[in-house]
């Protein structure tokens, strides 16, 4: 089975600008979990897509915001980008199912913004 | 408030020793616990992980012990070995459909 992927895997983007991340899922898994990470801070859990509706959110501003397709892809917009965006951005799948807390990481998109 | 601590940022072991790696968390909702592994320019692979139900949890090397009352956790690599070198980070969740809860990770350094 091909693992979770993510692209791009670097970005740079500018102050104020805008950026959409996407993150494929392991086949068959429905749910789809974004966290960030940053130097001296664990993952920081953004949201959860399970079948197209957001099902968990983290305390993010409303500049972070995320959907998810029909066959489980999901993307990740962040506007009006900040300093403090620069990050590691993580997304993990899993099936979805109750009680299944397992979650499989793609290798991340690394955000700088300048 | 952070629920999930990993009080030692960093940690130096010799080859062939034991690797003992603890994290603390604060909210007694939590029933399910994980342990993942890190590597630079890597996402996180799970490692093992254990029930509340359970206090000891087995896979070759590693072993997690978890200890309710106390509402800590540990990890234990025996023995260690180089390619252990990474970030570890352990996690917490909620039965259900609930986010894990990560700590800010131990990075483990494996000396030949």
């Amino acid at each position: 089975k091909a693992g979770v992927t993510q692209t791009p895997r670097y970005l740079i983007k500018t102050r104020g600008q805008q950026v959409t991340l996407s993150c494929s899922p392991i086949s068959g898994h429905r749910s789809v979990s974004w966290y960030q990470q940053t130097p001296g801070q664990g993952l920081q859990f953004l949201f959860e897509y399970f079948s197209e509706t957001q099902r968990n959110k983290g305390n993010f501003p409303g500049r972070f915001s995320g959907r998810q397709f029909s066959n489980s892809r999901s993307e990740m917009n962040v506007s009006t980008l900040e300093l403090g965006d620069s990050a590691l951005y993580l997304c993990a799948s899993s099936s979805g199912v109750l009680n299944t807390y397992e979650q499989y990481f793609g290798p991340g998109t690394r955000l700088t913004v300048t | 408030d952070q629920q999930v601590k990993q009080n030692s940022p960093s940690l130096s072991v010799q080859e062939g020793r034991i690797s003992i790696l603890n994290c603390d968390y604060t909210n007694s909702m939590f029933d399910y616990f994980l342990w993942y592994k890190k590597y630079p320019a890597e996402g996180p692979t799970f490692l093992i992980s254990i029930s509340s139900i359970k206090d000891k949890n087995e896979d070759g090397r590693f072993t997690v012990f978890l200890n309710k009352s106390a509402k800590h956790l540990s990890l234990h690599i025996v023995p260690s070995q180089p390619g252990d070198s990474a970030v570890y980070f352990c996690a917490a969740s909620v039965s259900g459909n609930t986010p894990l809860v990560f700590g800010k990770g131990t990075r483990l350094s494996v000396i030949a």
